[in-house]
């Protein structure tokens, strides 16, 4: 069975800080995607970026960067320069290629609070 | 494109009642997926469809259904409603026709909150 944890249930930092959310999975499959959503108050899930496990390349998508190691099972994102507007929850989920267990696995998510 | 749209987005039902949750996914799409989130469990999977077939199924009680049509919109059911299915209910909606399976990426919805009192 596949399993996503991140540890931080809650964070808040200050505008202009940078933040990491850490997500750590276990899964016993090779192949399998990693993401990230964002979940603003209004509910719905906003896809932020998939990475699949063969490609451990960090990404950077303007303030937002992600850190992918396989050694750690560990897929990091980190906000540069946060903004208010960036508060929300983030999950990080999971989901593997075999069989048919083709749904995503979900974090319990990571309540982020920038303020002003 | 148009997104995932879900209808109605609030609800309120009471106990014993049964109801039916409506998605219509991005045009062209042919997977809809159903998750329930809850503040005790989180987001959990319900179940996929894939031109009008269901595909996966989560642990859920068979009180929850759900079905897709032809235009792949899809609909959720729940009968005979407890308290605890008081939930905001999200339904996805990704390719699904991808050589490998977990590489469609799944678009949500803005979900339909059902209180049940």
């Amino acid at each position: 069975a596949q399993k996503v944890t991140q540890a931080q249930t809650e964070i808040s930092v200050v505008e202009k800080e940078d933040v990491t959310l850490d997500c750590v999975y276990e899964t016993r499959d090779t192949t399998y995607y990693l993401f990230w959503y964002k979940q603003p108050p209004s509910g719905e899930l906003v896809f932020l970026i998939r990475r699949n496990s063969f490609d451990e390349q960090n990404e950077i998508s303007g303030r937002y960067s992600w850190n992918f190691q396989k050694s750690t099972s560990s897929f990091n994102f980190t906000i540069t320069a946060s903004q208010v507007v960036d508060s929300a929850v983030y999950f990080c989920a999971l989901i593997i290629s075999s069989g048919s267990a083709r749904q995503l696995t979900f974090g319990s998510g990571t309540q982020l609070t920038v303020l002003p | 494109k148009a997104g995932v749209t879900q209808t109605p987005r609030y609800l309120i039902k009471t106990r014993g009642q049964q109801v039916t949750l409506s998605c219509s996914p991005i045009s062209g799409h042919r997977s809809v997926s159903w998750y329930q989130q809850t503040p005790g469990q989180g987001l959990q999977f319900l179940f996929e469809y894939f031109s009008e077939t269901q595909r996966n199924k989560g642990n859920f009680p068979g009180r929850f259904s759900g079905r897709q049509f032809s235009n792949s919109r899809s609909e959720m059911n729940v009968s005979t409603l407890e308290l605890g299915d008081s939930a905001l209910y999200l339904c996805a909606s990704s390719s699904g026709t991808g050589g490998f399976r977990g590489t469609d990426t799944q678009y949500f919805g803005p979900g339909t909150r059902l209180t049940v009192l």
